[in-house]
This record gives C-alpha cells, sequence and structure tokens, in this order.
C-alpha cells in the first residue's frame, strides 16, 4: 500500500528566508504529484502539479520538484513572506493509491515577521 | 471557468440525527468527484467516489453513504450520526488524473 510521508510535520522560519518542505512515498509508480495549501479551516488550494514526466514545476516564488525513481518530491518557498503561513500538502496518484489521489499529513508552515 | 460550492460551512448536529452534505460542480460536464474526510490532527481519507451518475464507490465502510441524483451534484449521507463523524468533509472534482483534483471550501461538521 502507498505510504506518503510530509516531514517535518511543523517548520518555522523567519521571514525572508528559502525553505523546502519535503514529500516522500514509498511506491515510485505514481502517475502524479500535487501539491496544495491548506489554510486554518479551509478548504485545499491547488499549487502544483507534477505530471509524469515533468520533473519541474514551477509557480511565482514556489518549485516542486519530483523524483519517482527515488520517491521524493521538494517544494521549494524562496523569499517567504507571512502570507506563505499555511498547512502545505502533497497527494499522489497512482496503481498503488487505486488510482485516486493519496494524501500526506501535511507540513504546517510558520513564517515569523 | 469551473468552480465548486459546498454547503453548509458549519454543522452541528445531535447523535442520532440524519445528515445531508451537498456538493455541486459548474463549468464541466462529467467530472469525477470525491468525498474527502479531515479529522483533527490526521491526514485526508478519501471516503467515495463517483465516475458518472449513480455511480459510487466507498473506500471506507462507515456510518456514511453517497449519491450522485445529477452529472454535477455529489451528496454526502447519514442516517443517524455518531461523535465519530465530526471532522471537516471535503469534496473534490476532477476531469482525469492527469489534471489534479480542484477542492471545495469544505464543511466543518460537530456531532454533539
Amino acid at each position: 500500500k502507498q505510504e506518503v510521508t510530509q516531514i517535518p510535520a511543523a517548520l518555522s522560519v523567519p521571514e525572508g528566508e528559502n525553505l523546502v518542505l519535503n514529500c516522500s512515498f514509498t511506491d515510485s509508480a505514481i502517475y502524479n504529484l500535487q501539491w496544495f495549501r491548506q489554510d486554518p479551516g479551509k478548504g485545499l488550494t491547488s499549487l502544483l502539479l507534477n505530471q509524469s514526466s515533468q520533473r519541474e514545476q514551477t509557480s511565482g516564488r514556489l518549485n516542486a520538484s519530483l523524483d519517482k525513481s527515488s520517491g521524493r518530491s521538494t517544494l521549494y518557498i524562496a523569499a517567504s513572506q507571512p502570507g506563505d503561513s499555511a498547512t502545505y500538502l502533497c497527494a499522489v496518484i497512482g496503481p498503488g493509491t487505486g488510482n485516486q489521489f493519496y494524501f500526506g499529513t501535511g507540513t504546517s508552515l510558520t513564517v515569523i515577521p | 471557468s469551473q468552480t465548486i460550492h459546498q454547503w453548509p460551512a458549519t454543522l452541528v448536529q445531535p447523535v442520532g440525527s440524519p445528515l445531508s452534505l451537498e456538493c455541486t460542480v459548474e463549468g464541466t460536464s462529467n467530472p469525477n468527484l470525491y468525498w474527502y474526510r479531515q479529522a483533527a490532527g490526521r491526514g485526508l481519507q478519501l471516503l467515495f467516489y463517483s465516475v458518472g451518475i449513480g455511480q459510487i464507490s466507498s473506500e471506507v465502510p462507515q456510518n456514511l453513504s453517497a449519491s450522485r441524483p445529477q452529472d454535477r451534484q455529489f451528496i454526502l449521507s447519514s442516517k443517524k450520526l455518531l461523535l465519530s463523524d465530526s471532522g471537516f468533509y471535503l469534496c473534490a472534482w476532477s476531469t482525469g488524473q492527469d489534471y489534479g483534483y480542484t477542492f471545495g471550501s469544505g464543511t466543518r461538521l460537530t456531532v454533539v
């Protein structure tokens, strides 16, 4: 069964720092990986989607890399801002997840002004 | 553009009462629809998904059921709520695995 792990569970950084959030998965036979942001009490907002052979996706200050063979993805946030404070979740989809997106438990990020 | 609506935003229900949560999608046809639950301090758990009208797949046996009476409408129900049904319920849609998921704003359910 696919397992998705996000480490660390919580992270606190000063404003302006570049930071990396990690996502690892046990079954490398995935189709795609999607990163989401969740603000407290809110739904999930899609950030980036890495499709099959796309090793990197970029949107503004965010960059998501995917290494399927090693079962890892990283979300890079440049020049962090207090508004980046949220929980970040990764999700993978593939045969090992019944062809549905399967989520990690998230990293709670706090950016200190 | 596509939008997803989910209501109500919050709900407090007594144990043993029925439940009906609704999710509708606009701007797309024949979407795949999903119900997830997020319990406090835990990850998202897929409850049900549907690839078409009347087609429901259940991922976790429990006190809940789902229905899809129309192409863009997905309903989560219970006949008798349990305390353990409390949580944050999220609806999502997709047009296929290559296009990712889009989530609604969620319903916070508290069973008292």
